[in-house]
């Protein structure tokens, strides 16, 4: 099946400082990608819908500027959190869409945790 | 927008027995759901999706129905193994959108 493939899988940061995940879909291009935020024993809640070429679509309650998307080509959403606090460690995972009338594709997911 | 309900949040079921987790949804838009088999700190895995022109889809031991009228769907495993232990998510979607809204999910837990 297609590859959705998160970078990093852990990382560990400074309050105050930024992260970047990187989101690539490796066999397929993906106009699309979604970033979905999951905190332990919790659901997996909807972050933004990131379009290529275009700014990206946040839900609501979503800070569009703590949390920066890029999808600069068709292969690669980024998502970077700005100014990290502890509250922000969670598990973050983007999926991407190949349509077809297929599923959407997850990454492996990125565990970010602020110290 | 779309809210999706999921119960039970957990479930403990002997080996061999059945399982099933049910989930609703607001949206009459939606008309694909998936479902997702989703092991501690592993991405979600699909196991098997419906689409609203289908009113029950079966895999092997896994079965999916759905009644678009009351938005209700299940997932039904069969002769449940530990290796089905894990969280089970359900998602409603408009297809072609891949934008899943989720339920909260179901803690399964096979007892050998």
């Amino acid at each position: 099946g297609a590859v959705v493939s998160q970078h990093p899988s852990r990382v560990i940061c400074k309050s105050g400082t930024s992260v970047k995940i990187e989101c690539r879909s490796l066999d397929f291009q993906a106009t699309t990608m979604f970033w979905y935020r999951q905190f332990p024993k919790q659901s997996l809640m909807l972050m933004a819908t990131s379009n290529e070429g275009s700014k990206a679509t946040y839900e609501q309650g979503v800070e569009k500027d703590k949390f920066l998307i890029n999808h600069a080509s068709l292969t690669l959403s980024t998502l970077t959190v700005t100014s990290a606090h502890p509250e922000d460690s969670s598990f973050y995972i983007c999926s991407a869409d190949r349509g077809r009338r297929t599923e959407a594709f997850f990454g492996q997911g990125t565990r970010l945790t602020v110290v | 927008g779309e809210n999706v309900e999921q119960h039970p949040s957990t479930l403990s079921v002997q080996e061999g027995d059945s399982a099933v987790i049910k989930c609703t949804y607001s949206d009459s838009a939606s008309n694909y759901f998936p479902w997702y088999k989703q092991e501690l700190g592993k991405r979600p895995q699909l196991i098997i999706d419906i689409r609203s022109n289908v009113g029950e889809k079966k895999d092997q031991r896994i079965a999916v129905t759905l009644n678009k009228t009351a938005k209700h769907f299940s997932l039904h495993i069969t002769e449940t193994q530990p290796e089905d232990s894990a969280v089970y998510f359900c998602a409603a979607s408009e297809e072609g959108t891949y934008k899943y809204i989720f339920g909260t999910g179901t803690r399964l837990k096979v007892l050998a």
